[in-house]
């Protein structure tokens, strides 16, 4: 059974850069996309950006700017970075597997604030 | 980008009750269409995927239906369990999940 294991700072302060990391267990990053999926408090849900084992990206167009996708395949693990992040980008971030057009496994969330 | 419009905000219903909710895709998705159920302090997980077809494990209670543009989902007798909020999904150049509609206990 597939897991996906989340972690990074829960507090980021505006202007500064958002950093997650998600760990997959019990299966390999190949054949799949890889993607970051947030959700402000009490709101709905933003896909972010996907990416597979090999570093092709997509990233949502109203994000792309600030975003950057990377992957380490010897340690099974995909991150993301938020750069010059405000109070708009506090959410609870996910990292999920995409199996073609539907998400299938999910992270277990991290809130994150940002908050000076 | 296709813009998923779910119906209604809030479903108030009573434990027994069917409950029908909506998902309205601002261009056709051919049969692409995914629900999600999310429970408070909980990542959602999937129900239906390809507008009728029931993710493993799910009970039969929950069913899918529609394309094109129009779908429901339909949970024919409601469980404790199932008050939560439900999120219909779909993909074409990239993902997109409508506003959520909230089943809640009347």
């Amino acid at each position: 059974q597939v897991q996906l294991q989340q972690w990074g700072a829960g507090l980021v302060k505006p202007s500064e850069t958002l950093s997650l990391t998600c760990a997959v267990y019990g299966g390999s990053l190949s054949g799949y996309y890889w993607s970051w999926i947030r959700q402000p408090p009490g709101k709905g849900l933003e896909w972010i950006g996907e990416i597979n084992h090999s570093g092709s990206t997509n990233y949502n167009p109203s994000l792309k700017t600030r975003v950057t996708f990377s992957v380490d395949t010897s340690n099974n693990q995909f991150s993301l970075k938020l750069t010059s992040v405000t109070a708009a980008d506090t959410a609870v971030y996910y990292c999920a597997r995409i199996l073609t057009s539907l998400v299938d496994r999910w992270g277990q969330g991290t809130l994150v604030t940002v908050s000076s | 980008e296709i813009v998923l419009t779910q119906s209604p905000a809030t479903l108030s219903l009573s434990p027994g009750e069917g409950a029908t909710l909506s998902c309205r895709a601002s261009q056709s998705v051919s049969k692409y269409l995914n629900w999600y159920q999310q429970k408070p302090g909980q990542a959602p997980s999937l129900l239906i995927y390809d507008a009728s077809k029931r993710a493993t494990g799910i009970p039969a209670r929950f069913s899918g239906s529609g394309s094109g543009t129009d779908f429901t989902l339909t949970i024919s007798s409601l469980e404790p369990e199932d008050f939560a909020v439900y999120y219909c999904q779909q993909r074409s150049n990239w993902l997109t999940f409508g506003g959520g509609t909230k089943v809640e206990i009347k």
